[in-house]
């Protein structure tokens, strides 16, 4: 069965460091999207992407995000300068209509220090 | 803001009985609705999704309802096994889920 793929599976890096945080899609999905989930705390929306352009976002979602999709597979979250609330585990998703049913990688668990 | 809770928080039975999970949102403007499973420390597995134009969508052991204007959902979990413990999140979506915090799990064997 089709599933999303997320690497690496724990990263850990200083404050202030840049991190991208790599996504596979399902393949024959056209929506994808980044959530986090601070621990002990709710999941929480970050972005959506359709058509190689950025659809809605959260206000977690300041400018030291950004999104991409480099190929037709990978899809990408770069956290500019991290800082130690940014720790939290981070999932992709991705749909497809007209089911619009989401499935959730397995997630990042990045720690910053 | 869509606000989600579910009620109860924690919930322990022993295997065999029937579970109902239960979630409320504020924001009855939405496409559609899904209920997921997360395992501790791990990612969220996709149970059902139930669309705005539904009422009932049912796979296996699992039923989930919705009640849009009155922003309502209820899982029903039937004859669980202790495979079935886990956190259930609700998560109703306009442009993008929000999740509640969730009902975990307990079914003693």
């Amino acid at each position: 069965e089709p599933e999303v793929t997320q690497t690496p599976s724990h990263q850990v890096t200083q404050m202030g460091q840049e991190v991208i945080l790599r996504c596979v899609p399902i393949s024959n999905h056209l929506y994808f999207y980044w959530y986090r989930q601070i621990l002990g705390q709710k999941v929480e929306f970050l972005v959506s992407f359709y058509n190689n352009e950025i659809s809605e976002k959260s206000e977690i979602f300041d400018d030291q995000f950004s999104v991409e999709r480099p190929d037709g597979s990978n899809f990408t979250l770069k956290i500019r300068s991290t800082k130690l609330e940014d720790s939290a585990m981070y999932f992709c998703a991705s749909s497809e209509p007209p089911t619009d049913t989401q499935y959730f990688g397995p997630g990042t668990r990045l720690t910053v220090l | 803001k869509q606000e989600v809770t579910q009620i109860p928080a924690a919930l322990s039975v022993p295997e065999g009985e029937n579970l109902v999970l239960n979630c409320s949102f504020t924001d009855s403007a939405i496409y559609n609705l899904q209920w997921f499973r997360q395992d501790p420390g791990k990612g969220l597995t996709s149970l059902l999704l139930i669309q705005s134009s539904q009422r009932e969508q049912t796979s296996g052991r699992l039923n989930a309802s919705l009640d849009k204007s009155s922003g309502r959902s209820t899982l029903y979990i039937a004859a669980s096994q202790p495979g079935d413990s886990a956190t259930y999140l609700c998560a109703p979506k306009d442009y993008k889920l929000s999740f509640g915090a969730g009902t975990t799990v307990t079914v003693r064997a």
